[in-house]
């Protein structure tokens, strides 16, 4: 069974850094692409890029390039999503998906992970 | 960057009727479309991949059709349960893009 969990609830200050995970399981990790998806209160769903765990290669939405990191670790089957300097505007639920294809659809998501930016 | 622009907003209906959900691109993405369903509090699910290829288990009242910028979402004998929001989205070309989402209401 395709599962992709990722990690908890974050609160943080404006100026902080962050790093949140998703770690899949139940199918071969490096031969997908995993990507990130914002949803921000209230609001639709935002594609931030996606990564290639198998060599690392990695794409971004011209929205979001620069505003957060986005990497893979095939040793322990896990992705992760980071910002070095948090806004209050980056306050969002943020899931994980795998793609079947670097253009391909988004068959498995994540739970999601509650980041909260607020002083 | 594709735009897509989902028609309507939000339909209130009633259940066993039909329910059909348009997304238009603002360009051609061939049949690069896809069609997810978000309850609330829970994750997208996809529901519809490439069109009109229905995803592992999702019930065959779902399907999807179009072509080139205008593709459409249906929901045969809508049930009680399909209260979500359903967006389209493309994987043409990078960035990949969503449409803005359709609130299905159950009367």
């Amino acid at each position: 069974e395709v599962q992709l969990v990722q990690s908890g609830a974050e609160v943080k200050k404006p100026g902080e850094s962050l790093k949140i995970s998703c770690k899949g399981s139940g199918y071969s990790f490096t031969n997908y692409w995993i990507g990130w998806v914002r949803q921000m209160p209230g609001k639709g769903l935002e594609w931030l890029g996606i990564v290639y765990p198998g060599d690392s290669d990695t794409r971004y939405s011209p929205s979001f390039q620069g505003q957060v990191t986005i990497s893979a670790d095939k040793s322990t089957n896990t992705a992760y999503l980071q910002w070095s300097t948090l806004k209050a505007s980056d306050t969002a639920m943020y899931y994980c998906a795998r793609h079947s294809a670097v253009t391909g659809t988004c068959d498995y998501w994540g739970q999601g992970t509650l980041v909260t930016v607020s002083s | 960057e594709i735009v897509l622009t989902q028609s309507p907003d939000f339909q209130s209906v009633t259940p066993k009727e039909k329910v059909t959900i348009t997304c238009r691109a603002s360009q051609s993405i061939g049949s690069s479309l896809h069609w997810y369903q978000q309850k609330p509090d829970q994750s997208p699910k996809l529901l519809i991949k490439y069109v009109s290829q229905s995803f592992s288990g999702v019930p065959s009242r779902f399907s999807g059709s179009g072509s080139g910028t205008v593709f459409t979402l249906t929901i045969n004998s809508l049930e009680a349960e399909d209260a979500a929001t359903y967006y389209c989205h493309q994987t043409s070309s990078l960035p990949s893009t969503f449409g803005g989402g359709t609130k299905v209401e159950i009367k």
